[in-house]
């Protein structure tokens, strides 16, 4: 299986701040890449697919980018709205394989 | 709209069974495949399973190969997850997820439901 590899796993950061958050997986997965927001006692929320394509109805303040191994997700003022856990998921073949996860938390 | 509505979860025993439901509404259940991701107390998503449009295509992670199964109905626009000699390790919060793919064969998923607690317990 593909293993994603997320970083960091925990981020403190004020409104206003531009956040980047990486993911890596351990074999070439073309764009095949999704981006999913995740707040406590919620059903996570699709951001980003294909590594880059904003999802409908989703901030542009949040972007993606990367391909093959390495990819980022950018969040260019962060609103409080955003504060949460933000997750990859590889769809490039099953089993698809999730991130660990990326906490963002206020300063 | 679209909506998922889980249900089948509870408190098990060790070695016992469940069967896990997720009930479409909104859309051509029909024409997408679904999937199942859990998320243990405290823990990050697990991917576990995926079933495609016409349920002939399935793929399970390794962590539940051979003990859980996945099925659909589309007459019924439900989808099922057969969870088997329940574990511990399995107690978490179960997903149904639908996936959209477009013409470019670019996946995701788009809609998600509010999940159902499986609690593994002596």
């Amino acid at each position: 299986a593909i293993q994603m590899t997320q970083s960091p796993s925990s981020l403190s950061a004020s409104v206003g701040d531009r956040v980047t958050i990486t993911c890596r997986a351990s074999q070439g997965i073309r764009n095949d890449l999704g981006w999913y927001q995740q707040k406590p006692g919620k059903a996570p929320k699709l951001l980003i697919y294909a590594a880059s394509t904003l999802q409908s109805g989703v901030p542009s303040r949040f972007s993606g980018s990367g391909s093959g191994t390495d990819f980022t997700l950018t969040i260019s003022s962060l609103q409080p709205e955003d504060f949460a856990t933000y997750y990859c998921l590889q769809d490039y073949n099953s089993p698809w394989t999730f991130g660990q996860g990326t906490k963002v938390e206020i300063k | 709209q679209v909506q998922l509505v889980e249900s089948g979860g509870g408190v098990v025993q060790p070695g016992r069974s469940l069967r896990l439901s997720c009930a479409a509404s909104g859309f051509t259940f029909s024409s997408y495949a679904m999937h199942w991701v859990r998320q243990a107390p405290g823990k990050g998503l697990e991917w576990m399973t995926i079933i495609s449009y016409d349920g002939s295509n399935k793929y399970y992670a390794d962590s539940v190969q051979g003990r859980f199964t996945i099925s659909r109905d589309n007459s019924r626009s439900t989808v099922y997850l057969q969870v088997n000699s329940l574990r511990p390790e399995d107690t978490a919060v179960y997903y149904c997820a639908r996936e959209r793919t477009d013409i470019s064969s670019t996946e995701r998923l788009d809609y998600w439901g509010q999940g159902t607690v499986v609690t593994v317990s002596s």
